[in-house]
């Protein structure tokens, strides 16, 4: 199974300021037909189902703000929140579609500092 | 739209079996495309994909190894619906059960709302 692991556990930031959360997989997840990765970020808010925000490790979602944006290659990925809303707090997880067993990461928790 | 809605009991007891359904509407369960997944998330296990179904020409369902013995995902065609069956449930499959559809670009694109099971006596 592909593991995939989220750096931090948690994290506080400050309204209008920088969020930033990294994913590792523990094989790469190239898909080979398009070239891209199969990584998706989903985000999760208490009593609801997690909601794509990114995939192809850097499309966004239709309807997905601007300030959510997708990075990274090989193993090592990044989800970044440019400028912290209130109601981006959230549990944020990664997830490979590369080859099933599908995965997930454990889960960022992000507040609000 | 594609929404997924699932039924099924909030409790179940040690041994017994426990079974969702989710209806789909806005896609076919038949969908050449789409597939057709259960997923489950607990404090201890996190985000765990069990399983899923779907047709390319016929019928296929494959399994996570650690619930394979136990499982069944099947399709509905008559209602538009799948099925998740766990036989034999402990307390460790106490969890939010969610279906989702996994679309063309291989994603988790819609999700049902989500069942809390709990296993107890």
């Amino acid at each position: 199974d592909i593991v995939m692991t989220q750096s931090p556990d948690s994290l506080a930031v400050s309204l209008g300021e920088r969020a930033t959360i990294n994913c590792k997989s523990s094989q790469r997840v190239l898909y080979s037909s398009n070239n891209k990765n199969s990584l998706a970020w989903y985000q999760q808010k208490p009593g609801q189902p997690p909601k794509v925000l990114i995939y192809w490790a850097s499309t966004r979602e239709s309807g997905v703000p601007d300030r959510f944006s997708g990075s990274g290659s090989g193993t090592d990925f990044t989800l970044t929140i440019s400028s912290l809303q209130a109601e981006d707090v959230a549990v944020y997880f990664c997830q490979q579609y590369y080859t099933t067993p599908w995965t997930f990461g454990q889960g960022t928790k992000v507040e609000i500092k | 739209q594609v929404q997924l809605q699932q039924s099924g009991p909030g409790l179940v007891m040690p041994s017994q079996t426990l079974s969702l359904t989710c209806a789909i509407s806005g896609d076919s369960v038949s969908s050449n495309i789409a597939t057709w997944n259960w997923i489950r998330q607990s404090p201890s296990r996190g985000l765990e994909w069990l399983g899923r179904t779907y047709y390319r020409s016929k019928w296929f369902s494959d399994y996570a190894v650690s619930v394979q013995s136990r499982i069944t995902v099947n399709p509905d065609t008559s209602k538009n619906q799948f099925s998740l069956q766990l036989n034999s449930v402990t307390p460790e499959d106490t969890a939010v059960y969610y279906c989702a559809r996994r679309g063309a670009s291989f994603y988790f694109d819609y999700w049902g709302q989500g069942t809390l099971v709990t296993v107890s006596s």
